[in-house]
């Protein structure tokens, strides 16, 4: 069975601060990990994937997330942010242990962006 | 593009009466999905299916059925609500493979008095 661990459910920012939303998966076969964002009222869509390669993944809006085999976490990160980045974050994981059309989800982070 | 259609966007209902969810995609995709999201719960998968003609349990099933009606539609039904499954609900859609990510409907937000 495969898990997604989010290590904060809010994390309350300045505007033009850094943020790091932490991710943590567990699986006994390899995976894919993605990155899902929700804005209020809205369905899930999809910010970065990693499905093989270089382990630094971006997105077009300034996020990215380094895939780490051996910590086993996927963690997002955007070096300036802006107001219109408030939303909740889900890491997902894919893939593995014969689950292979299945996303296993984290709980969520809530990004709150502040003047 | 309308991608994945979900309908109605909002809906009560009392303890006990049935309802169905619509979920439709125009990606010609394979596998199609709902979930219910609750708050600090992220989304939990109901019940899935893989192909058209397949349908399987998720981690939450109890109290539901689902119907995939074709290759675009795959139907959600609660046959008797409970306040318990208050909730909002997202179907989403992906080509077979496990590494294509899935796309999402807007949701349905369902409440049971």
């Amino acid at each position: 069975a495969q898990s997604v661990t989010q290590l904060d459910s809010q994390v309350p920012v300045f505007e033009e601060a850094p943020v790091e939303l932490r991710c943590n998966y567990s699986s006994s076969v390899s995976v894919y990990l993605f990155w899902y964002v929700q804005y209020p009222n809205q369905g899930l869509q999809l910010l970065l994937k990693y499905l093989s390669g270089s382990t630094l993944v971006k997105s077009i809006n300034g996020f990215e997330a380094e895939f780490n085999k051996s910590q086993t976490s996927f963690h997002l990160r955007k070096p300036s942010v802006h107001i219109s980045d408030t939303a909740e974050y889900f890491c997902a994981v894919s893939g593995g242990g014969g689950s292979n059309y299945k996303l296993t989800f984290g709980k969520g982070t809530l990004l709150t962006v502040n003047p | 593009n309308a991608g994945v259609t979900q309908t109605p966007k909002f809906q009560v209902l009392k303890t006990g009466q049935s309802m169905t969810l619509q979920c439709a995609q125009d990606m010609n995709h394979n596998s199609m999905y709902w979930y219910r999201q609750d708050p600090g719960m992220g989304l939990r998968l109901i019940y899935y299916s893989a192909s058209e003609g397949t349908t399987d349990k998720g981690e939450v099933p109890n109290g539901y059925n689902v119907s995939r009606l074709n290759k675009r539609e795959f139907s959600l039904r609660l046959e008797s609500a409970a306040p318990s499954q208050t909730s909002v609900y997202f179907c989403a859609s992906t080509l077979r493979d496990s590494n294509q990510p899935q796309h999402f409907g807007d949701g349905t937000r369902l409440s049971i008095l």
